[in-house]
């Protein structure tokens, strides 16, 4: 699976929308983009994945470059509940497991 | 999105004992489930993949005499850590991969702390 490369921290005003980036410049046409959290002491939660066309759900919306080797997440109305760590996690299709790097601690502040 | 529940959520038990936590999908039949460590303020790592009747592949370094798993059912993965030490004193999490209807995602479970004395 490609490697991907995250900010280790970023602070966002309660309200305001954050931008999460992830650099992912050895991904392969197979490769999806999946983003993840953890909020501490828990197990992660998932919040989108994509290929190449944006997407859109409840959460949040993923931003896919053209060139798809970089993506950003985007959480429109940042909350206190959503301080945590974000993966940004590239996989194939199949059955394996997924490779977790160190991630981007978002500290919403109020 | 899809339930995957853990049991115990926290485990203490002494040098030398076995412990097995429980992963189960509550709203989808998993015939993949994974298995996580989490040491503090490290990210996790894969330690297997459990296929639902057939033997477990572990990762590369991941002692499979040690960490029993057994998938017996679509909805019930377990972990049996044997002879447990401190070293291996660690936030476990399991995760479901959901095929349904066009799905493929992971959905994970809220992790097992597991305290070695």
């Amino acid at each position: 699976d490609a490697k991907t490369t995250q900010p280790p921290s970023m602070d966002c005003a309660e309200g305001r929308a954050a931008n999460l980036p992830c650099n992912h410049s050895t991904i392969s046409g197979n490769e999806y983009v999946y983003w993840y959290r953890q909020i501490h002491s828990q197990g992660p939660q998932y919040i989108i994945h994509g290929l190449k066309n944006n997407e859109t759900n409840e959460m949040a919306s993923l931003i896919i470059t053209e060139d798809r080797k970089s993506s950003t997440l985007i959480l429109p109305h940042a909350t206190l509940r959503d301080t945590a760590v974000y993966y940004c996690i590239v996989k194939g299709g199949g059955a394996d497991g997924l490779t977790f790097g160190k991630g981007t601690h978002l500290i919403i502040q109020p | 999105g899809a339930v995957v529940s853990q049991h115990p959520s926290w485990v203490i038990c002494k040098s030398g004992t076995s412990v097995k936590i429980e992963c189960r999908s509550l709203d989808f039949q998993a015939t993949t489930m994974f298995w996580y460590r989490q040491f503090p303020k490290q990210s996790l790592m894969l330690m297997a993949t459990s296929n639902e009747g057939s033997k477990a592949t572990y990762e590369q370094g991941v002692e499979k005499d040690k960490f029993l798993i057994n998938h017996a059912s679509l909805t019930l993965s377990t972990l049996t850590v044997t002879s447990a030490h401190p070293e291996d004193s660690s936030f476990y999490i399991c995760s479901a991969r959901d095929m349904g209807e066009g799905l493929d995602e992971q959905f994970f479970g809220p992790g097992t702390r597991l305290t070695v004395l």
